[in-house]
């Protein structure tokens, strides 16, 4: 069974500081990673993805993530936060094969406030 | 390229009528899956239908059902409402195996919002 834990569901930080939101998985088999945004009242949109082919990955908007094995973490950063950033983001796992490429198993979202 | 279609985005129900939302995905998509948004719950998987066969199915009661079109376009039904089914559903299109990077990547709709009063 895969999990993931998303370290704080709010998190409020100034303009122009860095965003770093937590995620921690647990899977038994080689996890794909994902963060995705989500603006009010609209879907998912995807920020970023693990696949293996390199622990730091850089995503859109200026977002990055780094895999980590060993604590089992793929956290989130921005180095400048920016007023547009305010929104959920969810961490996501999946494992590849069979009958698991349509299912992720989502965190439970963290909600970004920017504060001027 | 359109994105992933989902309609009606609004709807509002009475306790035990039943609801059907549809979802038409991506070209070339063979891949549909459904999640439930809850403020409580989160973001749950509902299922996923793959050339038009249900392929996993999460933990829903059967008044929970899907079915997809040989176009892939898919809808999901809920029977008999419950106050609880309340929620935002979420489709995702995807190619429904490996791409290149070995993932498989969903892309969202915008949500259908359905209220059960």
């Amino acid at each position: 069974a895969q999990s993931v834990t998303q370290l704080g569901s709010h998190v409020s930080v100034s303009e122009g500081a860095l965003v770093l939101l937590r995620c921690n998985y647990s899977s038994s088999v080689p996890p794909y990673l994902f963060w995705y945004v989500q603006y009010p009242n609209q879907g998912l949109q995807l920020l970023l993805k693990y696949t293996s082919a390199a622990t730091l990955v850089k995503g859109i908007n200026g977002f990055e993530a780094e895999f980590k094995k060993s604590e089992t973490s793929f956290h989130l950063t921005k180095p400048s936060a920016h007023m547009s950033d305010a929104a959920e983001y969810f961490c996501a796992v999946s494992s590849a094969g069979g009958t698991s490429y349509g299912k992720l198993t989502f965190g439970q979202g963290t909600i970004l406030t920017v504060h001027p | 390229k359109a994105g992933v279609t989902q309609t009606p985005r609004y709807l509002i129900k009475t306790r035990g009528q039943q609801v059907t939302l549809s979802c038409s995905p991506i070209s070339g998509h063979r891949s549909v899956s459904w999640y439930q948004q809850t403020p409580g719950q989160g973001l749950q998987f509902l299922f996923e239908y793959f050339s038009e066969t249900q392929r996993n199915k999460g933990n829903f009661p059967g008044r929970f059902s899907g079915r997809q079109f040989s176009n892939s376009r898919s809808e999901m039904n809920v029977s008999t409402l419950e106050l609880g089914d309340s929620a935002l559903y979420l489709c995702a299109s995807s190619l429904g195996t490996a791409d290149f990077s070995g993932a498989n990547v969903l892309t969202f709709g915008a949500g259908s919002r359905l209220t059960v009063l």
